[in-house]
C-alpha cells in the first residue's frame, strides 16, 4: 500500500500569506497526486490533479508541483474562504488519501 | 447539471449489512469514461476510497475491504448501491459517492454524504 504524509497537519496564516503544504508519497507516485479542499461540513472538492493542472473553476491563486514522492500545493495570497482541510490523493496505484492539513486564519 | 445524492439507514447494529444508494443526474453511467466511487470518512477523519464501477459494469475495491464490498448500478445508469457486510462500529462514517471520468480518479462532482453509525 502507498502512504501518503501531509505536513503540516495543522497550518496558521494570514490574508494575503503564501502558504504551502506538503505531501510526500511511500513510493514514487509518477505525478498521479491529486488536491482536494474540504470546508466544514461539505464534501470534498477537486482543486489540482495529476500535481500541477487546475481544475475548472479553482482560482488560479491554487498551484501544484512535485515529482517521485514530494508533492506541494501553494496557495500564493491566502483568502479568507481557503480556510479549509485539504488532502492529497494518490491514485497510481490503487487509491489512497493523507491525512490532510487544516489551514486556519492566524 | 451534475449532482449525486446518497442515501441509507442512518443507523444499524454491529454484524448486519450496510445498505447504499446513490443517486445521480446530469450524465448518465453509460457514457464510455464514466466510473462512480463510493469514499467514506468517519467524523474528524481522513478519507478512505471504498468502491467503484465504471460505464462498462468493471468493479474495482479497496484491496483491504474487497471481501466485505459489493457495489452495483441499475440498469437505468442512474443509481449505484454498496453493500458492506459485518459492519462494526469502524464502519461509523460519512459515505460519499462520487463521479470521476478519464481514468476513474478525478473525482469532480461529490455527493453531500450519508451519514452512518454502527451501534447495538
Amino acid at each position: 500500500d502507498i502512504q501518503m504524509t501531509q505536513s503540516p497537519s495543522v497550518l496558521s496564516a494570514s490574508v494575503g500569506d503564501r502558504v504551502t503544504l506538503n505531501c510526500k508519497a511511500s513510493q514514487n507516485i509518477n505525478k498521479y497526486l491529486n488536491w482536494y479542499q474540504q470546508k466544514l461540513g461539505e464534501a470534498p472538492k477537486l482543486l489540482i490533479y495529476n500535481t500541477n493542472n487546475l481544475q475548472t473553476g479553482i482560482p488560479s491563486r491554487f498551484s501544484g508541483s512535485g515529482s517521485g514522492t514530494d508533492y506541494t500545493l501553494t496557495i500564493s495570497s491566502l483568502q479568507p474562504e481557503d480556510v479549509a482541510t485539504y488532502f492529497c490523493f494518490q491514485h497510481n496505484s490503487w487509491y489512497t488519501f493523507g491525512a490532510g492539513t487544516k489551514l486556519e486564519l492566524k | 447539471q451534475v449532482t449525486l445524492k446518497e442515501s441509507g439507514p442512518g443507523m444499524l447494529q454491529p454484524s448486519k449489512t450496510l445498505s447504499l444508494t446513490c443517486s445521480f443526474s446530469g450524465f448518465s453511467l453509460s457514457t464510455s469514461g464514466m466510473v462512480v466511487s463510493w469514499i467514506r470518512q468517519p467524523s474528524g477523519k481522513s478519507l478512505e476510497w471504498l468502491a467503484a464501477i465504471d460505464w462498462d459494469g468493471d468493479k474495482y475495491y479497496n484491496p483491504s475491504l474487497k471481501s466485505r464490498l459489493t457495489v452495483s448500478k441499475d440498469t437505468s445508469n442512474t443509481q449505484v448501491f454498496l453493500k458492506i457486510t459485518s459492519v462494526d462500529i469502524a464502519d461509523t462514517a460519512t459515505y460519499y459517492c462520487a463521479r470521476a471520468k478519464l481514468g476513474g480518479a478525478l473525482f469532480d462532482y461529490w455527493g453531500q454524504g450519508v451519514m452512518v453509525t454502527v451501534s447495538s
